[in-house]
């Protein structure tokens, strides 16, 4: 069965300092990636996604994550943190038709 | 605004109440789901409907009955809830591709007393 690890519940940075999200995940299959955004009292937002093609992947906000097979991974991030990136933030693989498996999620704290 | 409109923001209820939240897409998706969202837990899949019809249901409770009348509307009767079941519910909508892009909605916060 596929999964997802996010590695760190909570991570801390500064105010233009880079933002590092981990995400590793299991899947016997090609999997598509996801990492989702949830802002406080909302419900979760798509920042970008793998399927085929380019590794390197842009969304928005200025994020971008690599999918790296030979490391399972699909780690999110950011040069310069703003005070508007403080979120949780949730990396997601799909298993198949509809269904997608959701990590546990990470804080991002941004400090002046 | 993310075209996925959930009702009631808040909601508290006794554990022999009965009580429905709703959920709208403006879309013109084909798929809705229900999620739950517990502290310090992964977002939980509930229920899937795809063009009005159930495909899944993820060994949920009979106490959250899901109804699907169109593909705009999604409900979530409760009742004889647990504290437990306290949590954000989250509805979310897709076009019905197996991309995994979903469209979430605010969420409705259920307290269970």
């Amino acid at each position: 069965a596929q999964s997802v690890t996010q590695l760190g519940s909570h991570v801390s940075v500064s105010e233009g300092a880079l933002v590092l999200l981990r995400c590793n995940y299991s899947s016997s299959v090609p999997p598509y990636l996801f990492w989702y955004v949830q802002y406080p009292n909302q419900g979760l937002q798509l920042l970008l996604k793998y399927t085929t093609g380019a590794t390197l992947v842009k969304g928005i906000n200025g994020f971008e994550a690599e999918f790296k097979k030979s490391e399972t991974s699909f780690h999110l991030t950011k040069p310069s943190a703003h005070m508007s990136d403080a979120a949780e933030y949730f990396c997601a693989v799909n298993t198949g038709f509809q269904k997608l498996v959701f990590g546990t999620g990470t804080r991002l704290l941004v400090s002046p | 605004e993310t075209g996925v409109t959930q009702t009631p923001r808040h909601l508290v209820m006794g554990m022999t109440n009965k009580k429905s939240l709703k959920c709208e897409q403006h879309l013109g998706h084909n798929a809705m789901y229900w999620y739950k969202q517990s502290a310090k837990k992964p977002l939980e899949l509930m229920f899937v409907y795809n063009f009005k019809e159930q495909t899944e249901n993820n060994s949920v409770p009979s106490r959250f009955s899901p109804e699907c009348p169109n593909s705009s509307h999604l409900f979530l009767h409760l009742h004889t809830l647990q504290p437990e079941d306290s949590a954000l519910y989250l509805c979310a909508s897709s076009l019905g591709q197996d991309t995994g892009e979903l469209f979430f909605g605010e969420g409705s916060r259920l307290t269970v007393l």
